[in-house]
């Protein structure tokens, strides 16, 4: 059984900080890593992909990748009310075209 | 990437019936998945549909209870039977939109009384 873990939260930080998303996966082969941010009531929305180790950045979000400890991150510097929301890890495996999906992390800007 | 249109957005339902939730994409897209959202929960993949062959149902979900249809590349149905309250929930529709991940539709939510 393929399992993807979140620590569910809520994790609270205060604005302007860095908030720090940690997400564990079982299966090895697993090759695309996925984090969306979803409001409440409303869908999920992609805001980073990751496939190779190492970090990656865009604007306050950066991804971060170990494979070997089949680890994946999601860092959000000055992070800011509007940021307030469920954030789902999500992975698939090279050649399969299903994702499965963490529980997710509620995280909570404090202003 | 792809914009999905998902209906209804939300429904109130008698137990026993069903309710047929509907996604139209803007483009071509040779996969749809159906995904099952129950309150504070995450995301479970019910089933991916193909266009021209029977769609293929995750472990727990069956035709029977969520019958899909796929007659094209940019529509895809999805049934909910015989509802139970048990069935209240979110129910998306995503496609793979290449090297960006997955796009997801607005969402049916489904509450059965």
């Amino acid at each position: 059984q393929k399992e993807v873990e979140q620590n569910s939260g809520p994790l609270s930080v205060p604005e302007g900080a860095i908030a720090s998303l940690n997400c564990t996966y079982s299966d090895r082969g697993s090759q695309s890593f996925f984090w969306y941010r979803q409001y409440s009531g409303k869908s999920p929305e992609l805001i980073m992909f990751i496939y190779s180790n190492g970090d990656k950045e865009d604007g306050r979000f950066t991804a971060q990748l170990n494979k070997a400890s089949q680890y994946v991150s999601l860092l959000i510097r000055d992070s800011q009310p509007s940021d307030s929301a469920t954030y789902l890890c999500a992975v698939n495996e090279w050649g399969d075209d299903k994702i499965i999906f963490g529980k997710g992390t509620r995280l909570h800007i404090l202003p | 990437s792809a914009v999905i249109s998902q209906k209804p957005s939300r429904d109130i339902c008698q137990r026993g019936t069903s309710l047929t939730i509907q996604c139209q994409v803007d483009s071509q897209v040779t996969m749809m998945f159906w995904y099952r959202q129950q309150p504070g929960q995450s995301l479970t993949l019910i089933a991916t549909a193909n266009q021209g062959s029977e769609a293929t149902y995750e472990s727990g979900f069956v035709i029977d209870k969520f019958p899909i249809s796929r007659p094209n590349l940019t529509f895809s149905t999805l049934t909910v039977s015989n509802m139970s309250p048990e069935d209240s929930s979110i129910y998306l529709c995503s496609v793979e939109t290449g090297k960006d991940g997955y796009t997801f539709g607005s969402g049916t939510r489904l509450t059965v009384v």
